[in-house]
This record gives C-alpha cells, structure tokens and sequence, in this order.
C-alpha cells in the first residue's frame, strides 16, 4: 500500500503566472483535500473532491481551482500567481463512507515560492 | 465558524520532562479530533485520533484528551525526549469533511 504522495517537491515561480500541483491519493482512497500553509501558521482548507467533483470549498478565489480524476489523484491549479501564494501546499487523501468521520493521510507538501 | 487555539505558541523543555499541550475550540458539532506533528518544512504525521464519542486515546508515551462539553483537548507526552522536539497540530473534523487546524505548538526538547 503506497501514502499520499505529491510533486513537485519545490517550486520557485513569479507573480502573475500560474502554477499546477500534483497529488496521488492513497490507494483505496476515493476523497482528496488540498490545504494551504502560510509560513508560522496551522493549514487553511482549500478544497475537497470526492468522486472528481468538488465536494466543499474554504475561503480562497476562484484563481484556485482543481481536478480529480478516475484513478482519484488529484490537481490543484492556481491562475494570476501573488507573492501572499507562497506557502505548503498539503494534500491529504481519505475514504469518504457514509458516515463524515473519515481519516485523512497527508502527503509530504509542495512547497511553492512566489517571487 | 469553529475557531480552533493552541496554547502556549512555542515551548522549551528539558529532556525527560512530562508535558502538556492544550486544544481549544469553539464548536462542539465536531465528528473527531485529530493530533499531529510537523518537523520543519514537512508534511503532517497523525499521531492520535479521538473519535467524538470518546474520551481519550493513547500511543506509546502520548496521551490525547476531549472535552467536547468545554471544548478543550490536551495532548500529554510524558518523558520528552529530544527527538518530540517538532511543531504539534490539534485538528477538528467537521461536516463537509474538512480539518479546521490551530496554529500549532513548536515544542522544543533540549539535551
């Protein structure tokens, strides 16, 4: 059984640009979370796709969009880069059941540089 | 909106000292609580879930708490050695699936 896993590991990109993170959930798991992490600070939720649709979103713009597909990997995209989006960029994977109380396994972050 | 705080910010401990980090938070409504670890610029390592209905939960010298009644949770390790020394995230599971994260304690454990 392989984790969560993400690439790349860093990133380095300037304003204005865009930028696309990769995220391959656990195996089995059907339900992918993406989180930010500003420097000093806890995660911020971003988003979450069960069954390659978005399944709640936190409080980020519409420049922050994602992606998940059959094999339930997930990406996350963001337009128009600002130098605030520098930060860990945190997938988690999960098995949504009828009941919310899923676990959720963290891959190791994307750390994301914007100059 | 749950509001989650970690109290203290950062803390330094001789090793071998017993300690206690605290969760609170604002809404009760939460499915589990979740304690994990964060060594400087990686991921997050779950260390102890509690599911609502439960009370505690124990792995090797840590120990996790919940009081959904007064929203609070503690998390004790006991005998710190310098190797805990990480930053240590409380998380709450709520509808819609998502974690809701203090800020986190930076706990430092010196030789």
């Amino acid at each position: 059984e392989t984790g969560v896993t993400q690439s790349p590991t860093h990133l380095i990109k300037t304003r204005g640009q865009q930028v696309t993170l990769r995220c391959s959930s656990q195996s089995g798991h059907n339900t992918v979370s993406w989180y930010q992490q500003a420097l000093g600070q806890g995660p911020q939720f971003i988003f979450q796709y069960y069954r390659e649709e978005e399944n709640g979103r936190g409080n980020f713009p519409p420049r922050f969009s994602g992606l998940q597909f059959p094999n339930y990997s997930s990406e996350l995209n963001v337009n128009a880069l600002e130098l605030d989006d520098s930060a860990l960029y945190l997938c988690a994977s999960s098995h949504k059941r009828e009941t919310n109380t899923d676990t959720q396994y963290f891959g190791p972050g994307t750390r994301l540089t914007v100059l | 909106k749950q509001e989650v705080t970690q109290i203290p910010a950062a803390l330094s401990v001789p090793e071998g000292e017993n300690l206690v980090l605290n969760c609170s938070f604002t809404d009760s409504a939460i499915y589990n609580l979740q304690w994990f670890r964060q060594d400087p610029g990686k991921g997050l390592t779950s260390l102890l879930l509690i599911q609502s209905s439960q009370r505690e939960q124990t792995s090797g010298r840590l120990n996790a708490s919940l009081d959904k009644s007064s929203g609070r949770s503690t998390l004790y390790i006991a005998a710190s050695q310098p190797g805990d020394s990480a930053t240590y995230l409380c998380a709450l599971l709520t509808s819609g699936s998502r974690l809701t994260f203090g800020e986190g304690t930076q706990l430092t454990v010196n030789p």
